[in-house]
């Protein structure tokens, strides 16, 4: 079936270690976008891509790395840098780069800092 | 700056009443417009989405929403909502080729 693939669904981290939460489409859609999840904020948008081998800044994009070696994977890079990690991250992808607005979403990881 | 804002965080209602859920953006031009949900701990879903033309759009699930410039509102609503609508609703607009949520509004459904 095609989808969003987003691994692992959990994960725990000490502070100052970096983590890689891992995004995979087989949608063959152009862009991706990774947003972050706290309660009473809704989503905000770290990074996103709209083709291979190159992406922008979200809003909130410090502390955050991320790379679009392959069409189909846009991995995220949460750094020791990010000063309050702990959150739900989702990965999405859309055709056209969203001009359509319809992101297909991933089901998250959440990530907890220990 | 441009935005959307939901101005309820969290509604309760009764299974079988009628639901609606307020969404206001701030925007120069006409706005594509979205609603999402989203169910604990999973990823969100589209459920209908506006760009022109008749201003009642209709949504999967039974849900419809209504684009009203004059008061810069795309309200969602569903006449009778099932115990299975409980979840986290998303109003969104498109800037730039990047979809910009609102804070969501969760919902909360009594038997």
């Amino acid at each position: 079936d095609g989808g969003i693939t987003q691994s692992p669904k959990y994960l725990f981290r000490k502070e100052g270690q970096n983590v890689t939460l891992s995004c995979e489409q087989n949608l063959n859609h152009d862009a991706m976008y990774w947003y972050r999840q706290d309660p009473g904020q809704g989503l905000r948008l770290i990074y996103y891509s709209q083709i291979v081998n190159d992406f922008q800044k979200g809003d909130i994009a410090e502390g955050y790395s991320v790379s679009r070696e392959k069409k189909e994977s846009f991995p995220l890079t949460v750094t020791s840098a990010q000063k309050n990690p702990t959150a739900f991250y989702l990965c999405a992808s859309s055709q056209q780069g969203a001009k359509t607005g319809e992101l297909f979403f991933g089901e998250g990881s959440r990530l907890t800092v220990l | 700056a441009q935005s959307v804002t939901q101005p309820d965080i969290h509604i309760t209602v009764s299974e079988g009443a009628s639901l609606e859920l307020r969404c206001n953006y701030s925007y120069g031009a006409t706005p594509y417009l979205f609603w999402y949900v989203q169910s604990p701990g999973q990823g969100l879903q589209l459920l209908l989405k506006y760009f022109s033309g008749d201003t009642l759009v209709q949504g999967i699930k039974g849900f419809e929403a209504e684009f009203k410039r004059s008061q810069s509102s795309f309200n969602l609503r569903k006449p009778s909502v099932h115990w299975s609508d409980a979840a986290e609703y998303f109003c969104a607009y498109n800037q730039g080729g990047k979809l910009i949520f609102g804070q969501g509004t969760e919902l909360s459904v009594k038997p």
